[in-house]
């Protein structure tokens, strides 16, 4: 299948800092990519849709201007947390699409774990 | 009510055991629909997609009702290695909108 990577696997950050992840499509281009956040024992929760060349989405309750989305390529997108705080730490997932026939399929990067003390 | 229901479990079961879990959904127009597996702190893995038809990968065995809103997954002949959270996504408006069941965790015990 379709491979997605994500940069940092892990990262741990003080209070107030920013950090960037990045999500990569290694062998296919992706127009749009999904960043998800997943908090211990729960679902993921969709927080935004990456659209390449344009503003993201952001799902209801993502503040925007926290979670800065950029996608300046058809490879690569980036999730930026700013100001994190400790209520932040989360594993969070980018995923790409994949047309499959007619269904598309979604594939997804290892993810990302913040931690901000 | 949530858009997808599933049963959290755990379901704990030994080795052959076959185990069967079932996930609701509650729009209508939902179009697409899949099981991932999700392992303990890693990333989502596509299972198998999900045909009105039903359809089957060696000893998983998908099935979608439209009339009940419920898709099904059923597992035979358990292995330790499919312990794992089961996730029911469902998506929506041609792909775009992928919505995630809180997923089912299953132990397969020796």
């Amino acid at each position: 299948g379709a491979v997605v990577s994500q940069h940092p696997s892990r990262v741990i950050c003080k209070s107030g800092t920013s950090v960037k992840i990045e999500c990569r499509s290694l062998d296919f281009q992706a127009t749009t990519m999904f960043w998800y956040r997943q908090f211990p024992k729960q679902s993921l929760m969709l927080m935004a849709t990456s659209n390449e060349g344009s503003k993201a989405t952001y799902e209801q309750g993502v503040e925007k201007d926290k979670f800065l989305i950029n996608h300046a390529s058809l490879t690569l997108s980036t999730l930026t947390v700013t100001s994190a705080h400790p209520e932040d730490s989360s594993f969070y997932i980018c995923s790409a699409h994949v047309l499959a026939g007619v269904l598309y399929e979604q594939y997804f990067g290892p993810g990302t774990r913040l931690t901000v003390t | 009510r949530k858009e997808v229901e599933q049963d959290p479990g755990p379901f704990n079961v030994p080795e052959g055991a076959t185990v069967a879990f079932n996930c609701t959904y509650s729009n209508s127009a939902s179009q697409s629909f899949f099981w991932y597996r999700q392992d303990c702190r890693k990333e989502p893995k596509l299972l198998m997609s999900v045909y009105s038809s039903g359809n089957e990968d060696g000893r998983f065995t998908a099935q979608l009702n439209r009339a009940s809103q419920y898709i099904s997954l059923l597992i035979r002949d358990s292995k330790l290695s499919d312990s794992a959270t089961y996730l029911c996504v469902v998506t929506n408006t041609g792909g775009f909108k992928t919505i995630f069941g809180a997923g089912t965790r299953l132990f397969v015990k020796a």
